[in-house]
């Protein structure tokens, strides 16, 4: 059965912290894993995307892995700040399959002073 | 670029009306998808619309419905609403109904049912 989970939960951490978000999957035959981050109440926007090949991908402050090896990937937001808080959201596309897109639950990060 | 488009931004309905809600996608997208978002739940898929077709629906009861008209905007109907169908329904676009391509989401229309 393909699925993505996502841990933690939540997470409350200090501004200016780092922190690290993973995601595990079993989706096959694997496409490709995005992070989004999604604000309360807003849609969801792309932070990186990643294929087989790639095992690290960065824009800004978030910093993007994946191990194809062991299905796993990692979101790690460096110098944490307010504006940080939101849930993370870890998606895994299949190659195959009309819906062959599949969604965590996500991470709800909140960042306080 | 103009992103996708979501209207009304908020809606309230009542149990057993029927709600409609809008989306216009990115220009030049011809992938319009429905997601639901319960409180505190992850992303549900609903319905995928591709050229005007329907290309296919989550596992929600036939009540969900839609279209895709010409100009690739899309409509979600909801019929005989029930209080459980509260929730934040996320429109995406894409250029095409292929996992690389990638979805963009709007603003969201937040569906509350009294």
């Amino acid at each position: 059965k393909n699925q993505v989970e996502q841990s933690p939960q939540s997470l409350i951490i200090l501004e200016g912290k780092n922190c690290t978000l993973q995601c595990n999957y079993t989706v096959s035959p694997f496409s490709n894993l995005r992070w989004y981050k999604q604000d309360t109440g807003r849609g969801p926007v792309s932070l990186t995307i990643m294929t087989f090949s790639e095992n690290t991908k960065s824009n800004g402050r978030y910093t993007a892995t994946l191990d194809a090896d062991t299905k796993q990937s990692s979101l790690h937001i460096t110098a944490s700040q307010l504006s940080d808080s939101a849930s993370y959201i870890c998606v895994v596309s299949a190659q195959t399959g009309a819906n062959n897109l599949f969604f965590g639950t996500g991470t709800r990060l909140t960042v306080i002073p | 670029e103009a992103g996708v488009t979501q209207s009304p931004t908020h809606l309230i309905k009542t149990r057993g009306q029927q709600a409609t809600l809008r989306c216009s996608p990115i220009s030049g997208h011809t992938s319009v998808y429905w997601y639901q978002q319960a409180l505190g739940l992850g992303l549900q898929f609903l319905l995928w619309y591709d050229e005007g077709e329907e290309r296919n629906r989550g596992n929600f009861p036939p009540r969900f419905s839609g279209r895709q008209f010409p100009n690739y905007s899309s409509e979600l109907n909801v019929n005989a609403l029930e209080l459980e169908d509260s929730a934040l329904y996320l429109c995406a676009s894409s250029l095409g109904g292929h996992s690389y391509n990638e979805q963009f989401f709007g603003p969201g229309t937040r569906l509350t049912v009294l």
